[in-house]
């Protein structure tokens, strides 16, 4: 069966500094949406990719999905206590249902 | 504004009784899930539906079984809960089947004592 993969699985950085998670498939994917789970909360939908080498931004966020549909990253830029949490991928290979990832951890030290 | 509520958002029941967990959403949205997350852990698919029909999945227990009364309402029956089953319970929905997001509720968090 499929299997998603995010890396690392958790990270500590300094308030300011940047950080990055990347997400693994086996497979082609059609399309891959990142969350975010704020602690003791849900999910909360952050973006959508669906064409090969797309780049998308929001504000202090990086969002790529690479060149062969396999694999994605989301980068932030000067990080903020606010950005705690866990990061999800999400990904379907053209059915309807979406896997999550394994997720990558964020602690911001202020 | 438009969401979607969980309730209660914190459940304690005794191993082996029977508990419902309810979600509602005012999206209008077509498909309701439901997931489960256990602790440090991606949520998982139990099932959804699309409309009025219902898809499990293939690993999901029978003991967890699900009703969908009207478009706003979705109920996740456990009918005999084992400290294996405690964890947080997602409901989510989406516009459509392909290509849409999930809306997520808060969640209610069971206790099995």
């Amino acid at each position: 069966g499929q299997q998603v993969m995010q890396i690392p699985q958790y990270q500590h950085v300094q308030e300011g500094e940047d950080f990055t998670t990347y997400c693994n498939s086996s497979t082609t994917l059609s399309n891959i949406q990142w969350y975010k789970q704020r602690p003791g909360g849900h999910p909360v939908f952050l973006i959508q990719l669906v064409k090969s080498g797309e780049v998308k931004k929001q504000k202090r966020l990086t969002f790529q999905f690479g060149e062969a549909k396999k694999n994605s990253s989301l980068h932030i830029t000067a990080t903020q206590t606010t950005d705690v949490g866990t990061y999800f991928c999400a990904v379907t290979s053209g059915t309807y249902k979406y896997i999550f990832g394994t997720g990558t951890r964020l602690k911001v030290l202020a | 504004d438009a969401m979607v509520i969980q309730n209660p958002r914190y459940q304690v029941t005794q191993f082996g009784k029977p508990v419902t967990l309810s979600c509602s959403q005012t999206l209008n949205h077509n498909v309701m899930y439901w997931y489960q997350q256990k602790s440090s852990q991606a949520p998982k698919l139990l099932f959804h539906y699309y409309d009025k029909d219902f898809n499990n999945e293939a690993d999901t227990p029978d003991n967890f079984q699900s009703r969908r009364p009207n478009t706003s309402f979705c109920f996740l029956d456990i009918r005999s809960p084992g400290l294996g089953d405690a964890a947080m319970y997602l409901c989510a929905t989406s516009r459509d089947l392909a290509g849409a997001h999930y809306t997520f509720g808060s969640g209610t968090r069971l206790t099995v004592v």
